[in-house]
């Protein structure tokens, strides 16, 4: 079992949808999640960071905790085309490094 | 500009012909990190290092090899390359591993016949 699952979709939705992206994970030492946006071509890059359960706020973007059952969310409100990427949860593990699901790819067309 | 260049974004190699690929930042970040990026599988650590002269094996070391002579610097080598090092691959670097937000490259996509 991977340390973090994420269904890989593609997601598609209209633009101006409201988006829902979810992970779970297993290891009960994670404490920290991240949420990265992967354009096409291009290397992730840090979308949103939060620690605790509950839910952060940025923009259109939301990120919500429930380490209860160990799932992670993104929100995104009012989705547009630049939005179409692939969306990578994380989280570290020690110091020395991240781990990643494997990526949601989300379409979202105007 | 604070960013990670990875050189080259494109690589066709044969099997077994040594190549490198190399990695630079200008945010003088302690950590250094590479990860390979395969469909289905993720990203996957390969190999770390905390400073300089100090490097540690990821998730899937096997194959390769690194070296952190100088801070910015973080070369990954393939000593014989083979096809299943067929992959897309990424130099990231960050503060201080951990939590601290992880800063890439734009990729090199490798692909060994």
């Amino acid at each position: 079992q991977k340390e973090v699952e994420q269904d890989p979709g593609p997601l598609s939705v209209p633009e101006g949808a409201i988006v829902s992206l979810n992970c779970t994970y297993s290891n009960s030492a994670f404490q920290y999640f991240m949420w990265y946006r992967q354009y096409s071509r291009k290397g992730p890059e840090l979308l949103m960071y939060t620690y605790s359960s509950g839910n952060k706020e940025d923009g259109r973007f939301t990120a919500q905790v429930d380490k209860s059952s160990k799932y992670i969310s993104l929100f995104i409100r009012d989705s547009q085309p630049s939005d179409s990427a692939t969306y990578l949860c994380a989280s570290p593990l020690g110091f020395q490094k991240l781990v990643f699901g494997t990526g949601t790819r989300l379409l979202v067309s105007p | 500009e604070a960013q990670v260049t990875q050189n080259p974004r494109y690589l066709i190699t044969v099997t077994g012909k040594k190549l490198t690929v190399t990695c630079s930042q200008n945010m003088n970040h302690e950590y250094m990190s590479w990860y390979r990026q395969d469909p289905g599988l993720g990203l996957r650590q390969i190999y770390y290092s905390m400073n300089v002269e100090v490097t540690d094996k990821g998730d899937v070391p096997e194959g390769y090899k690194v070296s952190r002579k100088e801070k910015r610097n973080f070369p990954l080598i393939l000593e014989s390359p083979s096809p299943n090092q067929t992959s897309l691959y990424f130099c990231a670097s960050s503060l201080g591993g951990g939590n601290s937000p992880l800063h890439f490259g734009n990729g090199t996509r490798l692909t060994v016949t």
